[in-house]
């Protein structure tokens, strides 16, 4: 069955630092995007992404957040200058959108610790 | 986005059937119910989505009323592995895919 992959599955990073985490949707999905879930808490929609623009976004992806798909199969995470409150789990997901196919497709996740 | 509400927890025993049901008063008419199953440090995994009435796949059964103010997800005989959160989530997941949005969840714990 094909998956959404994520790497790395986990990155330790210095407080100030930034962090990319990388994603390869399924192929042939239209949708993507990212999630965070901090510790013990609900999964937050963070942005959406589609014809290789962003289509939604939360408040919480403010300007320390960007988005990339960079060629055909990744998709990227980028976070400036991170803080100790962006330490979470952040998952891609991707739906195909194509002929009634909604269902959205979750990676493992990368677990973000900052220090 | 409709809000959703569901229990913050509930306790079953292997081979039992569970049912969880979510609120969403305020439901769109182009808005379908799509349930998410997660397991600790993992991503959400679909279970099942509908619009009206019932659904039912191989892994379990929506249940719509006809307000479709309310659904209701049940797991027939479950096991020990099903032990997770569940979340029900509502939005016009098949015309719109810019967003869906998770609320807290019902975190199941069935026990032996």
């Amino acid at each position: 069955e094909p998956e959404v992959t994520q790497t790395p599955s986990h990155q330790v990073t210095q407080m100030g630092q930034e962090v990319i985490l990388r994603c390869v949707p399924i192929s042939n999905h239209l949708y993507f995007y990212w999630y965070r879930q901090i510790l013990g808490q609900k999964v937050e929609f963070l942005v959406s992404f589609y014809n290789n623009e962003i289509s939604e976004k939360s408040e919480i992806f403010d300007d320390q957040f960007s988005v990339e798909r960079p060629d055909g199969s990744n998709f990227t995470l980028k976070i400036r200058s991170t803080k100790l409150e962006d330490s979470a789990m952040y998952f891609c997901a991707s739906i195909d959108g194509q002929g009634g196919k909604t269902e959205a497709f979750f990676g493992q996740g990368t677990r973000l610790t900052v220090v | 986005l409709a809000k959703t509400t569901q229990p913050i927890s509930m306790d079953s025993y292997e081979g039992q059937e569970v049912n969880i049901t979510c609120s969403h008063n305020n439901i769109a008419t182009n808005d379908y119910i799509t349930w998410y199953q997660q397991f600790p440090s993992q991503g959400p995994r679909f279970i099942i989505q509908g619009y009206k009435t019932k659904v039912t796949n191989e892994v379990a059964s929506l249940f719509i009323p006809a307000d479709r103010k309310s659904s209701t997800l049940s797991l027939p005989r479950v096991s020990l592995s099903d032990t997770a959160v569940y979340y029900c989530l509502v939005g016009d997941g098949v015309n719109n895919f810019n967003k869906f949005y998770f609320g807290s969840g019902t975190k199941l714990n069935v026990k032996p």
